[in-house]
């Protein structure tokens, strides 16, 4: 059964930055490539980034473009996000989830499977 | 402003069909594949239907997708209170390069 642990929210201050981690086990994690998304409190859900399996291929919202940045680790089995210049709009829960298939280098192919549960971010003067 | 669209809220009664539709345009919908996931209350989302009909394994087939030009819907028959949850739909968008997602839909079991 695939795991995946989210670790790194906080309560921080707008302009600072802040990591996100996702442990994952259970399953291939170099195999898969990797999502980031979130969910601002009480609204529906925003896709952040997402990175191939190999780091070959990344792509990020607009909305985030040039603040954050996915990374992975495969030798760690684990998913980073590095967020810098937070502002107050980046307020969310933040999950990770894997991809449906393996080996995807093509947008076609990229699928949010199995989530995890989650870590809040907020972003407060 | 989602770049899909659905209703905000549906509901229904037990045993009813009920369908959730979404709408986008020819860069997301119109070519690429239409997903959808479920989120119950307090739980991370769960994904419910891929490449607009298919379902994962352990997903009942009273859930189901279709997808037609720029617009996606997505069935429950035999509604079921446990059936009470936000869905959203997503896929890729090609003018974007990014995913997108649906403002989800609030469905009520009456």
């Amino acid at each position: 059964q695939v795991q995946l642990v989210e670790s790194g929210g906080g309560v921080v201050q707008p302009g600072v930055s802040l990591r996100l981690s996702c442990a994952a086990s259970e399953f291939i994690f170099s195999r898969y490539g990797m999502h980031w998304v979130r969910q601002a409190p009480g609204k529906g859900l925003e896709w952040v980034a997402l990175i191939s399996y190999d780091g070959s291929k990344r792509y990020y919202a607009d909305s985030v473009k040039g603040r954050f940045t996915i990374s992975r680790d495969n030798s760690k089995n684990t998913l980073y996000m590095h967020m810098n210049s937070l502002r107050v709009e980046d307020t969310a829960v933040y999950y990770c989830a894997n991809d449906l298939w393996q080996f995807c280098t093509i947008p076609s192919c990229f699928l949010m499977d199995v989530w995890g549960q989650g870590t809040t971010v907020t972003v407060s003067s | 402003q989602s770049v899909l669209t659905q209703a905000p809220s549906t509901s229904g009664t037990p045993g009813q069909r009920v369908t959730i539709s979404c709408s986008g345009t020819s860069s997301n919908i119109g070519s690429n594949y239409v997903h959808w996931y479920q989120q119950l209350p307090g739980t991370a989302p769960k994904l419910l239907i891929y490449r607009s009909n298919q379902r994962p394994s352990g997903v009942p087939d009273r859930f189901s997708g279709s997808k037609s030009g720029t617009s996606a819907s997505l069935a429950i028959s035999g509604l079921r209170s446990e059936d009470e949850a936000d869905y959203y739909c997503a896929t890729w968008d090609d003018s974007l390069s990014a995913w997108v997602f649906g403002g989800g839909t609030k469905m009520t079991v009456l």
